[in-house]
């Protein structure tokens, strides 16, 4: 089935280690990205991605960094730069920039 | 004060009542999205438009750009229907960007 899969579901380090969280689509999509929620807050944008080799910045990028080598791979870092990672990650995709995104089922991370 | 605003923040309903949750926002807009978030954390699009109304199911989802207001209904409601339910806009300036509402947590009870 065509999807986007994030793995894993929950996801638990250490403070001060760096873990990079999985996100893989096989819709063909071009565009990608990666959100944080918090509790009571709207989606935040962290990195995107328009097509392979390219990405930029969101509105809370620090901390975080980003690669897509493959159009169906974009796996976001978590560093130990981030001060306060616990928290939900979504991944999303759409065909475009300004079309419908689909979303994962998310990542929980919590460190410790 | 957010961009986009939604109400009410939580919502608990008897299965099988008219429900109504209200996004507000205060930017140009090129389009709206409605989407459902369910307890495990995925999220699902319902809808997105850009005028008028749209219609799934028992989903309805209706937008007034002049007032910059957007409802989503949900007729018969059922306990599956309980999940967060979130406003998304796309802003007219900056079109890549999903501008997003805090979400609305509905509960069903039998």
């Amino acid at each position: 089935d065509g999807g986007i899969t994030q793995s894993p579901k929950y996801l638990f380090r250490k403070e001060g280690q760096n873990v990079t969280l999985s996100c893989e689509q096989n819709l063909n999509h071009d565009a990608m990205y990666w959100y944080r929620q918090d509790p009571g807050q709207g989606l935040r944008l962290i990195y995107y991605s328009q097509i392979v080799n390219d990405f930029q910045k969101g509105d809370i990028a620090e901390g975080y960094s980003v690669s897509r080598e493959k159009k169906e791979s974009f796996p976001l870092t978590v560093t130990s730069a981030q001060k306060n990672p616990t928290a939900f990650y979504l991944c999303a995709s759409s065909q475009h920039l300004n079309a419908e995104a689909f979303f994962g089922q998310g990542t929980r991370l919590t460190v410790v | 004060k957010n961009e986009v605003e939604q109400s009410p923040q939580n919502l608990t309903a008897q299965e099988g009542e008219f429900i109504t949750i209200n996004c507000s926002y205060s930017v140009g807009i090129s389009a709206l999205h409605w989407l459902q978030q369910h307890p495990g954390g995925g999220i699902v699009s319902l809808f997105m438009l850009s005028s008028g109304k749209k219609k799934h199911g028992r989903l309805i989802a209706t937008i007034n750009i002049q007032e910059k207001h957007s409802s989503l209904h949900i007729t018969a409601s059922h306990p599956r229907d309980s999940a967060v339910y979130i406003c998304a806009v796309r802003s007219g300036d900056s079109n890549y960007q999903l501008i997003w509402g805090a979400g609305t947590k509905l509960i069903i009870k039998p």
